[in-house]
């Protein structure tokens, strides 16, 4: 039972251009959630995570956006670089984020010159 | 600052076989989790501990333990080995007094003959 779902295996963006990665979950015990970024042969990076009592944060060039009564949030990169070629996974988790997450699969963004 | 350290980078196993590997947290971080991450997926939560308890567990079955230290560091054994423990493992750390994301280290390739 895939609790996270990250439906785009891949994407395509131009460089300046807005990126968009799409997560959607289906616990509704999930109260926090984060998007890691993971370069080949490194670790998954912390990117940015919201908390279930906000709709929106932002930090720097990235924004989640958070919709709870679809169950549903995106990643938004403005403007896009090439530097931000990678996987990027989304996380949910319950509790406030003290225990495990849960990952989707991952979109592999390619930001195109 | 030394972020998460794994190690072995990569091992190379044959079926039956046993295997441990180790993870030294984030300084300052007091709670150790392990996660798998097979190939084309994202990473699966193993277990987490904290003061040298496993504290939650996910869907993996008994070959798969760990052990805590007093200094925080960690250990993951799997006995048994299968064709299909070929993966990435994981180790993430984190102060379970705080909201702050877990931070990863670069995993251990584990390769299964």
């Amino acid at each position: 039972d895939q609790q996270v779902k990250q439906n785009s295996p891949s994407l395509s963006v131009q460089e300046g251009r807005i990126s968009i990665l799409n997560c959607d979950y289906t616990n509704s015990m999930f109260d926090y959630f984060l998007w890691y970024k993971k370069y080949p042969a490194e670790g998954p990076t912390f990117l940015i995570s919201i908390s279930s009592i906000k709709d929106k944060n932002e930090d720097g060039r990235f924004t989640v956006f958070l919709n709870k009564s679809a169950k549903h949030l995106s990643l938004h990169i403005v403007p896009s670089q090439p530097g931000d070629s990678a996987v990027y996974f989304c996380a949910a988790s319950a509790h406030s984020g003290t225990y495990k997450y849960i990952f989707g699969t991952g979109t592999r963004l390619k930001v195109l010159a | 600052d030394a972020g998460v350290t794994q190690s072995p980078t990569h091992l190379i196993k044959t079926r039956g076989q046993q295997v441990t590997l180790r993870c030294s947290p984030k300084s300052g971080h007091d709670t150790v989790s392990w996660y798998q991450q097979a190939l084309g997926q994202g990473p699966q939560f193993i277990f987490q501990y904290y003061e040298e308890e496993e504290r939650q567990r996910g869907n993996f079955p008994d070959r798969f333990s760990g052990h805590q230290f007093p200094n925080y560091s960690s250990e993951l054994n799997v006995n048994a080995l299968l064709l299909g423990d070929s993966a990435l493992y994981l180790c993430a750390s984190s102060l379970v007094s705080s909201n702050q994301p877990q931070h990863f280290g670069d995993g251990t390739r584990l390769s299964i003959l």
